[in-house]
Formats: structure tokens, C-alpha cells, sequence
């Protein structure tokens, strides 16, 4: 079973208008949970992450999450898209293996921003 | 600066044989990963290491072999069992502090077949 979900694939958004991605997560407790942005050709970057505490997390770049447990959403915003955010995003969420203190990364498949002028 | 290397950016795997990836990381990390990225299909797991010569199995692990003999290196060969080699290959690190601490990544090694 997929541990986590992207339902967009791909989102187009004007410079300067507000970006939500969504992203849902499937696992009984509260997981650890990451939001990271990979340019064409380039590995991942950490945009920020949620472990537990307040909510509204905020990372670099001017982007902010929110999880909701009831929702068992942490979707990731900005109020102000930039044309240098085109990039694509992924969520992705720590679980340990069984037996392990080693928490494994899985990731959703990705949401690609495209950023018109 | 503190960070991971992956070598090199470009790789092309000719019929049956066997090519490596090299991974080299100076941010003390214990823990290291190679991660397989496919299109539209996120980042699958292929062998993870949390300790000097032991290494684990992920969820993609067929038609690929890696050591750890150093901490700072974590190379991924592909073999000539691998039949789809074709994909980006990122290799990533994170501290065992604690479950929860964050992987940092490698700019990726794009491997091509010839």
C-alpha cells in the first residue's frame, strides 16, 4: 500500500499567484514528514519538515505546510510563486522498519510546478 | 563544504556489462542510501546502509550490489542482470541521531544504456 499520495501530477500557476500542493499520507501514527524540491538534473533539497508540535511548519524559500491529523494531509504552500520555484516536489514520510531504529524515506511520485511569466 | 558526491553525472552501460557508481559523502553520516527515479514515479529505494559492512536490501534491490567498506562511501554497481538500468540514480546520507533526521542527497548519476 502506497504510504504516500500527490493526486497532481503536474500544476501550472501564474507568477505571483499562491501555490497549494496536496499531499496525503496513509500510516496509523503520526509520521515524520518532509517536503523537497528537485531541480531539472539536480538531487533533492530539504524544504522543510514536520516532527511534531505546531502544525504550520515553515521552511526555506518562503514555503510553509500545515498537517492535519484528521485530514491526514500535510500540503505545502506560498503565498507568492516566483518564476525560480518551477521545479518538481515531492512529499515523503519516515517509517521505521520493523526490528530497526532506521527510519526509511518513502516518497510520493511527485508534483511538477510549472511557472508561467 | 559538507555534502555528497555522486560520480559521475553521466554513465552509458553497454550490453552485459557491469558499470559503478560512486557515492562519497564528508558530512560524518552513518546512515547512507541509493535511490532509483524513474518519471512519475517518485524515488524507490535500492540499498541502504547503517553501519560500516552491513548493508540492507531495498525495494528494488534485483540486478544490484553495493559495499561499505569505508563510512564515507557507499558505491552502487548495476549489473548486467539489471535489465532496465535506464534512470537517474540518487545516492543519499542522514545521521542516526535519531530516526527522524532529514537525508541529504547527491546531485544524481543519469545512467543511459548504449
Amino acid at each position: 500500500a502506497q504510504s504516500v499520495t500527490q493526486p497532481d501530477i503536474h500544476i501550472t500557476v501564474s507568477e505571483g499567484a499562491s501555490l497549494e500542493l496536496r499531499c496525503n499520507y496513509s500510516y496509523g501514527a503520526t509520521p515524520y514528514l518532509f517536503w523537497y524540491v528537485q531541480s531539472p538534473g539536480q538531487g533533492l533539497q530539504l524544504l522543510l519538515k514536520y516532527f511534531s508540535g505546531d502544525t504550520l511548519v515553515q521552511g526555506i524559500k518562503g514555503f510553509e505546510a500545515e498537517f492535519k491529523r484528521s485530514q491526514s494531509s500535510f500540503n505545502l504552500r506560498k503565498p507568492s510563486v516566483h518564476w525560480s520555484d518551477a521545479a518538481e516536489y515531492f512529499c515523503a514520510v519516515v517509517l521505521l522498519d520493523r526490528g530497526s531504529t532506521l527510519g526509511r524515506l518513502y516518497f510520493g511520485r511527485g508534483t511538477q510546478l510549472t511557472v508561467w511569466p | 563544504d559538507g555534502g555528497i558526491t555522486q560520480s559521475p553525472k553521466y554513465l552509458f552501460r553497454k550490453e552485459g556489462q557491469n558499470v559503478t557508481l560512486s557515492c562519497e559523502q564528508n558530512l560524518n553520516h552513518d546512515a547512507m542510501y541509493w535511490y532509483r527515479q524513474d518519471p512519475g514515479q517518485g524515488l524507490r529505494l535500492i540499498y541502504y546502509s547503517q553501519i560500516v559492512n552491513d548493508f540492507q536490501k531495498g525495494d528494488i534491490a534485483e540486478g544490484y550490489s553495493v559495499s561499505r567498506e569505508k563510512k564515507e562511501s557507499f558505491p552502487l554497481t548495476v549489473t548486467s542482470a539489471q535489465k532496465n538500468p535506464t534512470a537517474f540514480y540518487l545516492c543519499a546520507s542522514s545521521s542516526l541521531d535519531r530516526s527522524n533526521q532529514p537525508q541529504h542527497f547527491g546531485d544524481g548519476t543519469r545512467l543511459s544504456i548504449l
